[in-house]
């Protein structure tokens, strides 16, 4: 079957930086999404990968191994927004998401 | 980004009844829609897949009869709940791709909240 790993849920301190890992088990992979969701809120796109290595695009970056299957989503320099939940999402061999539960991120002052 | 729509973004309905929730694709045509459902501290749940001019594509479980989808042009598509229930009250959120490549990156509604009495 197919299968997306993430933490359920994590805590940082204002200011910090922030790590959330992703697992995958697919049939097929065209590419990892990554999307943030607040409370309440649709999820709003973040990044994508398909090759292997770090996108950087701000304080945001991903990281891709599809040779172990894992990507990460590092958050630098923290803020209080940033509390949300982080939805990794893998595109499989016939074109379909599939999401992970998504990792709830709660910052601390 | 690429920007779609959902209307309304809050529905509170009496059981039986039906309900239409639009979703569209302002700045850019969609060829493809996904419909997403959402149950509080869940994660998303894809209902059904839409292309254009075309019968959706439901998931596994999902009743096309009850969840009736119409995706008439590029950019817009519409989900009727039929006979809303208490069991239907959820966050709906939509999706659509951008550009002709299956790659592209899903851009997100802002959801529509249904509560049904």
């Amino acid at each position: 079957g197919q299968n997306i790993d993430q933490p359920t849920e994590m805590t940082a301190t204002e200011g910090a930086i922030v790590q959330i890992n992703c697992t995958y088990q697919t049939s097929g992979f065209n590419g990892l999404f990554w999307y943030q969701q607040h409370a309440g809120e649709a999820p709003t796109f973040l990044s994508y990968n398909v090759l292997d290595g770090l996108e950087e695009k701000g304080r945001f970056s991903s990281f891709l191994s599809r040779s172990k299957g894992y990507s990460y989503l590092l958050l630098k320099e923290l803020q209080m927004k940033d509390s949300a939940s982080y939805l990794c999402a893998v595109l499989d061999s016939n074109y379909q998401l599939i999401w992970g539960a998504g990792t709830k991120l709660i910052i601390k002052p | 980004g690429a920007v779609v729509s959902q209307h309304p973004s809050w529905v509170i309905c009496k059981s039986g009844t039906s309900v239409k929730i639009e979703c569209r694709s302002l700045d850019f045509q969609a060829t493809t829609m996904f419909w997403y459902r959402q149950f509080p501290k869940q994660s998303l749940m894809l209902m059904a897949t839409s292309n254009e001019g075309s019968k959706a594509t439901y998931e596994q479980g999902v009743e096309k009869d009850k969840f009736l989808i119409n995706h008439a042009s590029l950019t817009l598509s519409t989900l009727t709940v039929t006979s809303a229930h208490p069991e239907d009250s959820s966050f709906y959120i939509c999706s659509a791709r951008a550009g002709a490549g299956e790659v592209e990156t899903q851009y997100f509604g802002p959801g529509t909240r249904l509560l049904v009495l």
